[in-house]
């Protein structure tokens, strides 16, 4: 079911950005990439979602390359609550298939 | 605050009762989806619902677990004869048939215990 890859843990300076990257060499052309973090015993929190052109948003800025097999989602300035487990996901835009986690990248900002 | 609203937030129950969670998604959402997640490990998708319609179900979903979601509206999922093995968190989601993307929010999660 695995259908992107991602480092599993990262550790970044508070205050400097932060990006996460992923791969989804296999992605189709209805497919979407988004972007969930937890934060420790809650549920997983939407962040940003794109098809092929770059998003930004009040959270993160998505960064997908032009032949999508690749994203990035940079946090500009991350802070200790940004400290979390993000996941990178493929799915078509339809919403009608279940969205598949993996184990995700464990960012740890450091003070 | 997604709008996802779980209950309870936290459960524990003796091996064999029967449990059941509710799940009330976001109100224009009439797509809503169950998650289980044990310690460790990404969410596992158990079930999906469009308006009252069960249209997916993981093989995760043994036949001690059933799903309702009457009128299309809260959904409820229930354990029969619990394990320890079902000691995980159980995550609600929901999403829309109509924006693009179909982004799903998700509750805070039923943290269950079998004792």
């Amino acid at each position: 079911d695995a259908k992107t890859t991602q480092p599993t843990s990262m550790d970044c300076a508070e205050g400097r950005a932060a990006n996460l990257p992923c791969n989804h060499s296999t992605i189709s052309g209805n497919e979407y990439v988004y972007w969930y973090r937890q934060i420790h015993s809650q549920g997983p929190q939407y962040i940003i979602h794109g098809l092929k052109n770059n998003e930004t948003n009040e959270m993160a800025s998505l960064i997908i390359t032009e032949d999508r097999k690749s994203s990035t989602l940079i946090l500009p300035h991350a802070t200790l609550r940004d400290t979390a487990v993000y996941y990178c996901i493929v799915r078509p835009g339809t919403g009608a298939n279940n969205l598949f986690f993996g184990t995700g990248t464990r960012l740890t900002v450091i003070p | 605050d997604t709008g996802v609203s779980q209950d309870p937030r936290h459960k524990i129950t003796k091996r064999g009762q029967n449990v059941t969670f509710r799940c009330d998604p976001i109100s224009e959402h009439n797509r809503l989806y169950w998650y289980r997640q044990t310690l460790g490990q990404g969410p596992e998708f158990l079930t999906y619902f469009q308006n009252e319609a069960q249209l997916e179900k993981s093989r995760l979903l043994s036949d001690r677990f059933s799903a309702e979601r009457p009128k299309g509206s809260f959904s409820t999922l229930e354990i029969q004869r619990t394990e320890q093995g079902d000691s995980a968190m159980y995550l609600c989601a929901s999403s829309s048939q109509r924006t693009v993307g179909s982004i799903a929010f998700f509750g805070q999660g039923t943290r269950l215990t079998v004792v």
